[in-house]
Order: structure tokens, then C-alpha cells, then sequence
């Protein structure tokens, strides 16, 4: 089973301030790897994933991605945030077999005007 | 808009009450699949059913009942639950055959159950 690990639990930056939220798994098995934010009183919203090809993905509001396998990590960034990126945020891990997602204990963007 | 739908939003219930979540999806998927949300804990699979059958049981209190009577609807149903119950309970769906994690999982926005 895999463990996916967020260290950040908060992370508080200033508008237009840069990024980066860490993800760390625990295999290097073949994984698919997943990010997903949650915004106060409502689900998990896909945000980015990464299947297969290239290393880097990006979100449609400016979030980036990249999977490193030697570093077994996938930490998100985004050069420059917004009010509106506040919420709460989940690395995500899925394996070749079964339905099984493995979910970290999420980051907690706070964006400080 | 979600393409999962869960009913009630908030459910408060006494400890000997019986209740039921509801999850219906739009989206023409699969597998469904019951989470529980804790405060700084990782989302917790409980119960994973695909094509209707069930194929995934994390070791949940049989309190805690699931139903799936076809691909688009979900139940859990809730009987004698304790305060520790209290949580975020999600569902969700994905597309994809059995056996491949590629298909990200879609979420409804979750019941917020209280055990009082």
C-alpha cells in the first residue's frame, strides 16, 4: 500500500507571492499521481493529474505539477496566487491495480491580501 | 455544477437513530465509492462498489451499511453510530475498467454528519 505524505499542513503566502505545496509517496511502483482542492463546505475538485508522457502537467488556472520518480514526489506550484486559491489541497495517489486512491492529509492554502 | 449529487448536505442524529446518505451521479460511471473526512487525517476509504458489486470493504464498522442498487446510486446507511462517526462523508465516482487507477475520482460536495 502506498502512503502519500503532505509535511506542509498550513501555508499561509501573500497575494501574487509564489508557491509550492509538497507531495511525497512512498513507492516507486508504476503510479498515477493526482492533485485535488477542496474549497470551504464542498467536495474534492480534480486540479491536475499526471498519467503517463511528459513530467510536467498544468491546471487550467495556472497550477503546475511535476513528477519526479527518483524523488518519488509531485509537488504543485504556482508562481503567483490569488485570493481565490484559498482552500484546502490534496495529493493523491493511485496504483495500476484496483480502485484504490491513497490521499494525503492535505495542505491549507491561505492566500494573505 | 457537480455531477455527483449527495443528499441531505447536514444530518444531525442521536446515537440510536437509523438514517440513510444518499449519492446519485450523472456521469455515466461505474465505480462508486463511500470516503469518510476526518479534521487532519487522510480521506479514509470505506466501501468501493463497481458495476454494482462491491469490491472494496475497508475494515468498517458494520454500523455502517452500504447499498448500491444500480451503477448511478449510492446508500450508506447509519444505525447505533457513535460521536467518534462524526465527519465529512463523501462519495464519489470514476470511469474506467477494474484494475486501473488512471480515472481521477469525482466528488460530491458530502454530508456533514453530526452523532450526537
Amino acid at each position: 500500500a502506498q502512503s502519500v505524505t503532505q509535511l506542509d499542513s498550513q501555508v499561509p503566502v501573500f497575494e501574487e507571492a509564489p508557491v509550492e505545496l509538497r507531495c511525497n509517496y512512498s513507492s516507486s511502483v508504476s503510479v498515477y499521481l493526482f492533485w485535488y482542492v477542496q474549497y470551504p463546505n464542498q467536495g474534492l475538485q480534480l486540479l491536475l493529474k499526471y498519467l503517463s508522457g511528459s513530467t510536467l502537467v498544468e491546471s487550467i488556472n495556472g497550477f503546475e505539477a511535476e513528477f519526479n520518480k527518483s524523488q518519488t514526489s509531485f509537488h504543485l506550484r504556482k508562481p503567483s496566487v490569488h485570493i481565490s486559491d484559498t482552500a484546502e489541497y490534496f495529493c493523491a495517489v493511485s496504483e495500476g491495480t484496483g480502485n484504490q486512491f491513497y490521499f494525503g492529509t492535505g495542505t491549507s492554502l491561505t492566500v494573505i491580501p | 455544477e457537480t455531477g455527483v449529487t449527495q443528499t441531505p448536505r447536514h444530518l444531525v442524529m442521536g446515537m440510536t437513530n437509523k438514517k440513510s446518505l444518499k449519492c446519485e451521479q450523472h456521469l455515466g460511471h461505474n465505480a462508486m465509492y463511500w470516503y469518510k473526512q476526518s479534521a487532519k487525517k487522510p480521506l479514509e476509504l470505506m466501501f468501493v462498489y463497481n458495476f454494482k458489486e462491491q469490491t472494496e470493504n475497508n475494515s468498517v464498522p458494520s454500523r455502517f451499511s452500504p447499498e448500491c442498487p444500480n451503477s448511478s446510486h449510492l446508500f450508506l446507511h447509519l444505525h447505533t453510530l457513535q460521536p467518534e462517526d462524526s465527519a465529512l462523508y463523501l462519495c464519489a465516482s470514476s470511469q474506467g475498467e477494474v484494475g486501473t487507477g488512471e480515472s481521477p475520482l469525482h466528488f460530491g460536495n458530502g454530508t456533514r454528519l453530526t452523532v450526537t
